[in-house]
């Protein structure tokens, strides 16, 4: 159980183009998804909690109408690169919480999406 | 605010043989801390968790790791390691007063690459 999934897992887009970064969870509903990035050889930066229903939080930083996030459903967030540019390549990882009663709740991860903006 | 150290950025093992990955943290407050394994272009897998009670956490894959409050570490080991197990494997760390009720906010270290010898 726990899965969660994105889609695409690899995208190519031309400078100035906007892309769509689709991130569910696919056998539980998650009020709660994060978005991060990944530059080559480096951790994990937080860029933006998305909460179902409302405004994401984003990370010092991180520019709200660059990087634009709707959690439409329980199930669905979705990331959106506008006006890409090749500083935006990058690999972006999702992640929802998922509780698991007594246990508390646990960041499941998606498999991540390479962009590469030309 | 909390964060993590891992001080080795590449480890090398032969097959078989016990491997310890480092991780030391800062935080003023109580924290929940976690391995997560991440394969090439894939997203995170969570390996194990502490939350409380005993500081002996055993994991997947027949990793444990061991907190301790003292030394602020919380290193990752196996007695005898496998090809499948070389990875990039990060840890992290989240603020225990936002886990119950709220969401977590995890703080990762900058990982460490295990690569297993045959």
């Amino acid at each position: 159980g726990a899965v969660v999934s994105q889609h695409p897992s690899r995208v190519i887009c031309k400078s100035g183009t906007s892309v769509k970064i689709e991130c569910r969870s696919l056998d539980f509903q998650a009020t709660t998804m994060f978005w991060y990035r990944q530059f080559p050889k480096q951790s994990l930066m937080l860029m933006a909690t998305s909460n179902e229903g409302s405004k994401a939080t984003y990370e010092q930083g991180v520019e709200k109408d660059k990087f634009l996030i709707n959690h439409a459903s329980l199930t669905l967030s979705t990331l959106t690169v506008t006006s890409a540019h090749p500083e935006d390549s990058s690999f972006y990882i999702c992640s929802a919480n998922y509780f698991s009663g007594g246990a508390g709740e646990t960041q499941y991860f998606g498999p991540g999406t390479r962009l590469l903006v030309l | 605010a909390q964060s993590v150290t891992q001080l080795d950025s590449q480890v090398p093992v032969f097959e078989e043989a016990p491997v310890e990955l480092r991780c030391n943290y800062s935080s003023s407050v109580s924290v929940y801390l976690f391995w997560y394994v991440q394969y090439p272009n894939q997203g995170l897998q969570l390996l194990l968790k502490y939350l409380s009670g005993s500081t002996l956490v055993k994991g997947i894959n027949g990793f444990e790791a061991e907190f301790n409050k003292s030394q602020t570490s919380f290193h990752l080991r196996k007695p005898s390691v496998h090809i499948s197990d070389t990875a990039e494997y990060f840890c992290a760390v989240s603020d225990s007063r936002a886990y119950s009720g709220g969401y977590q906010k995890v703080t990762f270290g900058t990982g460490t690459k295990l690569q297993v010898i045959p």
